[in-house]
């Protein structure tokens, strides 16, 4: 049973413009939720975190927003660069799991920004 | 550079053999987690050790093991090794439980023939 789905195997865009990558979850205890960038040869990256309190959550280029009723989350990046294609992760966590931290994790999404 | 290093980086072995995969996390990080990633594969969430104790588990196989030790550094244990457990395994650290990002290693990849 996959909890958490990213729907697109891969995505490009022209550098300069918006990437979206999106996430869907079915489980609705799950209230953290993070994304993560992997370059090959590399482990995971931290990149940006949101709460189910907050809808909207930024970081320089990068937004992430939560539709809790949709149970949909998606990160925007904005201006795309070269440097940002890699692989992403969405993941999420849920509290009443015994309070572990452990995070469930999609299938990834290959991002190329073309410049 | 996350501060979570795992030894060793590549590794090959034959059917039924035993391996153990080490990993040291960031320094101050109580929280120890193991993943595995196999091709093309999301991570799937292993078990999860804290200050020295098994914390949660995860779709870990009977024939895999792990240990937190008292410096805080991890060991899983693979044994009877199958064709099917080829993977990239990935161990990751916190501060505490829940909020807290995980910071990962850069992986031991483990082929089996």
């Amino acid at each position: 049973d996959q909890q958490v789905k990213q729907n697109s195997p891969s995505l490009s865009v022209q550098e300069g413009r918006i990437s979206i990558l999106n996430c869907d979850y079915t489980n609705s205890m799950f209230d953290y939720f993070l994304w993560y960038k992997k370059y090959p040869a590399e482990g995971p990256t931290f990149l940006i975190s949101i709460s189910s309190i907050k809808d909207k959550n930024e970081d320089g280029r990068f937004t992430v927003f939560l539709n809790k009723s949709a149970k949909h989350l998606s990160l925007h990046i904005v201006p795309s660069q070269p440097g940002d294609s890699a692989v992403y992760f969405c993941a999420a966590s849920a509290y009443g799991s015994g309070n572990t931290g452990k995070l469930i994790f999609g299938q990834g999404t290959t991002l190329q920004v073309k410049p | 550079d996350s501060g979570v290093t795992q030894t060793p980086k590549h590794l090959i072995t034959a059917t039924g053999q035993r391996v153990t995969l080490r990993c040291s996390p960031r320094s101050g990080d109580l929280s120890v987690y193991w993943y595995q990633q196999s091709l093309d594969q999301g991570l799937q969430f292993l078990i999860q050790y804290y200050n020295g104790e098994e914390r949660a588990k995860g779709n870990i196989l009977e024939r895999f093991s792990a240990q937190q030790f008292p410096d805080l550094h991890s060991e899983l244990n693979l044994s009877s090794l199958e064709l099917g457990d080829s993977a990239l395994y990935f161990c990751a650290s916190s501060v505490e439980g829940f909020g807290s990002p995980l910071h990962f290693g850069n992986g031991t990849r483990l082929t089996v023939t």
